[in-house]
């Protein structure tokens, strides 16, 4: 049980375009989903934290208008990067809480995202 | 700032043998840790954690030790094994902060044949 899965594996993208990460928790009914971005040989870097139904909270110096997490249902997180350039090429790993386990993250499998 | 872990570090060792990896916190108030396993182009593992009222916790095969004093935490694994193989984050986290994890720069271990 609780298995998280993201969507796609890897995207390679033009610069200026925008691109969506799904996260999904196939059995469960994830409370929190956080969104974590990691560069080559560097640790994992919290972006911001989404609950269902409400406006993320993102890190200090995330730029939420850049980085869009929309978080529809209990089950579903996705993660736009708008207008994406060289520079926001990364691994991006998702991650979710169940309801009355907070303490608990389970993780998905990360996407590849490398922008040309 | 709040910073977890040190500088990443390579630590080799012979299959078979016991392998303990690093972690230094600087937050006090932190009351959760956990150990993670990234193998390369995955998601993050959990392998073991330990709250702060506990200074040991073993799994198989592994076990981890906390200092509170020195606000150092440890991972032994024992008979270590190629599928070890992999890099090996500490993470720190705590209640007043909705369990948001805060991870070390992480050690890569490399099993030996």
């Amino acid at each position: 049980g609780a298995v998280v899965s993201q969507h796609p594996s890897w995207v390679i993208c033009k610069s200026g375009t925008s691109v969506k990460i799904e996260c999904r928790s196939l059995d469960f009914q994830a409370t929190t989903m956080f969104w974590y971005r990691q560069f080559p040989k560097q640790s994992l870097m919290l972006m911001a934290t989404s609950n269902e139904g409400s406006k993320a909270t993102y890190e200090q110096g995330v730029e939420k208008d850049k980085f869009l997490i929309n978080h529809a249902s209990l089950t579903l997180s996705t993660l736009t990067v708008t207008s994406a350039h060289p520079e926001d090429s990364s691994f991006y790993i998702c991650s979710a809480t169940v309801q009355g386990a907070i303490d608990e993250q389970f993780f998905g499998p990360g996407t590849r995202l490398t922008v040309l | 700032g709040e910073s977890v872990g040190l500088h990443l570090p390579t630590l080799s060792v012979q299959e078979g043998d016991n392998s303990i990896i690093n972690c230094a916190y600087s937050n006090s108030a932190s009351d959760y840790f956990i150990w993670y396993k990234q193998e390369s182009g995955k998601g993050p593992q959990f392998i073991i954690d330990i709250r702060s009222n506990m200074d040991k916790r073993q799994g198989q095969r592994v076990t981890v030790l906390l200092n509170k004093t020195v606000k150092h935490l440890s991972l032994q694994i024992a008979a270590t094994q190629p599928g070890d193989s992999a890099v090996y984050f500490c993470a720190e986290s705590r209640m007043d902060s909705s369990y948001k994890l805060i991870f070390g720069s992480g050690t890569r271990l490399l099993v030996r044949p």
